[in-house]
């Protein structure tokens, strides 16, 4: 199975701060890399397809980059809506897995 | 607009059984493939498992942590995807979300709102 670590798991930050949350894969999955930002009691939204593909109707501060075992989510300037937890998952082999989760936090 | 609506959940004993649905509506469910995600309270999200499309002979997949107890199905007349689950755990207690994509190597689109299950004597 492929194994996803995300780092750092809990981050504390203001509005307009740039934020850089990391996904590693334990084995390469070319660009097969989704990110999720869920709220609390609510149901995950997908953000970001194919490691840099922002959604339709996702704001542009949400970027994502990477390929192979390493990808990063950059929020350009945090806003006041975007304090959620991020996950990122693999959709490049089965079992599809997520990462544990990056929790963003408002200092 | 895009819905997906889980129901079924509730409080089952250990060695217990329970089936949940997901009725859907407002896209093309049979081009879909259908998982289910977990979530156990507090926790992070985990994949359950998924049926394929007609095209792909509604093949299905499942985490090791269910295969053998979960049975995923659906029913494309119905515009409903199923989750029968047999032998429950008490770790199987969580949040359970159906979800939906249209291609293969992308996330999932649509998800409901999520439907609870608690395994507890």
């Amino acid at each position: 199975d492929i194994q996803l670590t995300q780092s750092p798991s809990f981050l504390s930050a203001s509005v307009g701060d740039r934020l850089t949350i990391t996904c590693r894969a334990s084995q390469g999955i070319s660009s097969y890399l989704t990110w999720y930002q869920q709220k609390a009691g609510k149901a995950p939204k997908l953000l970001i397809n194919r490691a840099s593909t922002l959604q339709s109707g996702v704001p542009s501060r949400f970027s994502g980059s990477g390929s192979g075992t390493e990808f990063t989510l950059t929020i350009s300037s945090l806003q006041p809506e975007d304090f959620a937890t991020y996950y990122c998952q693999q959709v490049n082999s089965y079992p599809l897995t997520f990462g544990p989760g990056t929790k963003v936090d408002i200092k | 607009e895009v819905q997906l609506v889980e129901s079924g959940g509730g409080l089952v004993q250990p060695g217990g059984s329970l089936r949940l649905s997901c009725a859907a509506s407002g896209f093309t469910f049979s081009d879909h493939y259908m998982e289910w995600v977990r979530q156990a309270p507090g926790k992070g999200l985990e994949w359950v498992g998924l049926t394929r499309n007609k095209a792909n002979s509604y093949t299905t997949e499942y985490a090791a942590s269910v295969k053998g107890r979960f049975t995923i199905s659906r029913d494309d007349s119905k515009n409903s995807l199923y989750l029968q689950m047999n032998s429950l755990e008490t770790e199987d207690t969580a949040v359970y979300y159906c979800a939906g994509r249209r291609t293969v190597g992308t996330g999932f689109d649509y998800w409901g709102q999520g439907t609870l299950v608690t395994v507890s004597s």
